[in-house]
């Protein structure tokens, strides 16, 4: 059975920390892995990635890949309060448009 | 680029009674537009497919009938709860894609309460 594993499942750091987020995944015929954050309403996009150890950057955000391992980290520096979301990982199995989606982490970011 | 909205973004019924949603793709054709259903402090969880001009194909334990999902155009999908009960009463998820690209791009989400 396909399936996503994220940890922690929830976090709490102060303003100015790193954090990161991870992301095992064990899916059919692999394709790529998606990063959502997901506040008050519906999951908005961070990243996809399909190739093993090249880093994806925006802003203080990045991930990346390792498909020899089956996982994905998602790094944030420097967290401000607007950080504060659940962070969903989804891995897209081959032949499929599904999405496999984790559990998510609950990050919080105090001032 | 790549926006989606629904309609409505809040909706409160009476048991027993029918729900409509629309999920629109408003600057892209969606190939697939995927419907989602998210109970608190829980994941998404997925519960039908849908492809334009073809039936959609529902997960396992999706009553069909009770999920009725219309995908009419590439740029609009449909769902309509039946008989609504007050367990139904969920945040409702549609996300779009398209070229089967695997990025799907989600609609704001609409909160069904059954009362």
């Amino acid at each position: 059975e396909d399936k996503v594993v994220q940890s922690p499942l929830s976090l709490v750091v102060h303003e100015g920390d790193t954090v990161t987020l991870n992301c095992s995944y064990e899916v059919t015929n692999f394709r790529s892995l998606l990063w959502y954050k997901q506040e008050k309403k519906a999951p908005t996009f961070l990243f996809m990635l399909t190739s093993s150890g090249i880093e994806k950057k925006s802003g203080r955000l990045s991930s990346i890949l390792d498909k020899k391992e089956l996982f994905s980290i998602l790094n944030i520096t420097a967290t401000q309060t607007g950080d504060s979301a659940i962070y969903l990982c989804a891995a897209a199995p081959g032949g499929s448009e599904k999405l496999v989606f984790g559990k998510g982490t609950k990050l919080t970011v105090n001032p | 680029g790549a926006v989606v909205s629904q309609h409505p973004s809040w909706v409160i019924c009476k048991s027993g009674t029918s729900v409509k949603i629309e999920c629109r793709s408003l600057d892209f054709q969606a190939t697939t537009m995927f419907w989602y259903r998210q109970f608190p402090k829980q994941s998404l969880m997925l519960m039908a497919t849908s492809n334009e001009g073809s039936k959609a194909t529902y997960e396992q334990g999706v009553e069909k009938d009770k999920f009725l999902i219309n995908h009419a155009s590439l740029t609009l999908s449909t769902l309509t709860v039946t008989s609504a009960h007050p367990e139904d009463s969920s945040f409702y998820i549609c996300s779009a894609a398209w070229d089967r690209n695997y990025e799907q791009y989600f609609g704001p989400g609409t909160r069904l309460t059954v009362t």
